[in-house]
């Protein structure tokens, strides 16, 4: 079973801030959350990661709560670009499994 | 930077065939893995490798091999091709070290239909 909890789908207006949220209520202490996206079936691309503070980059910021059981992605201009399946997965940094459990993710649609 | 090299891009079996997906990255990274993606679902991990000469399985290994001979070539060999076994597959790697984390990149993809 994946350990990561997101919506299927979501909308966003063009311009406009996404949030894409994502719960990881079992999540280890030394496990990192990462995102990834997916455009139209290429190879999937690293957004962010985070331990335990939130983090920005060029591409977008990551809100991680106290307790580490969620967090939120986003997107704070969504560009028609931005429309894609975003995955959240938690992960330690060397997990010696090398396990990734990727669910379903979140399709997002920006719109114009 | 190439990054991580998946060839063929596309390719069609007949079942019973046997065939080799290659995979290449330029980045020195120890960690390479083969997953395979079936429509409307996550990647599910089919082989990973953390180093030359060491090979381990993953989720769903049936049907499949790999070896690592090399730390820039990690292969996947499909042994005698099922319907089953269409999908798009994608290659990765990553490096064992880093301070926070170690992230992933992913090949192109690799579009197999076994008919």
């Amino acid at each position: 079973d994946a350990k990561t909890t997101q919506p299927p789908s979501m909308d966003c207006a063009e311009g406009r801030a996404a949030n894409l949220p994502c719960n990881h209520s079992t999540i280890s202490g030394n496990e990192y959350v990462y995102w990834y996206r997916q455009i139209h079936s290429q190879g999937p691309q690293y957004i962010i990661h985070g331990l335990k503070n939130n983090e920005t980059n060029e591409m977008a910021s990551l809100i991680i709560t106290e307790d580490r059981k969620s967090s939120t992605l986003i997107l704070p201009h969504a560009t028609l670009r931005d429309t894609a399946v975003y995955y959240c997965i938690v992960r330690a940094p060397r997990d010696s499994n090398y396990q990734l459990i990727w669910g379903a993710g979140t399709k997002l649609i920006i719109k114009p | 930077n190439a990054g991580v090299t998946q060839t063929p891009k596309f390719q069609v079996l007949k079942t019973g065939q046997s065939m080799t997906l290659q995979c290449a990255q330029d980045m020195n990274h120890e960690y390479m893995s083969w997953y395979r993606q079936d429509p409307g679902m996550g990647l599910r991990l089919i082989h990973y490798s953390v180093g030359a000469g060491i090979t381990d399985q993953g989720e769903v290994p049936n049907g499949y091999n790999v070896s690592r001979s090399t730390t820039e070539d990690f292969p996947l060999r499909l042994l005698s091709a099922a319907p089953s076994q269409t999908s798009v597959y994608f290659c990765a790697s990553s490096s064992s070290t880093g301070y926070s984390g170690n992230t992933i990149y992913f090949g192109e993809g690799s579009w197999l239909t076994v008919v």
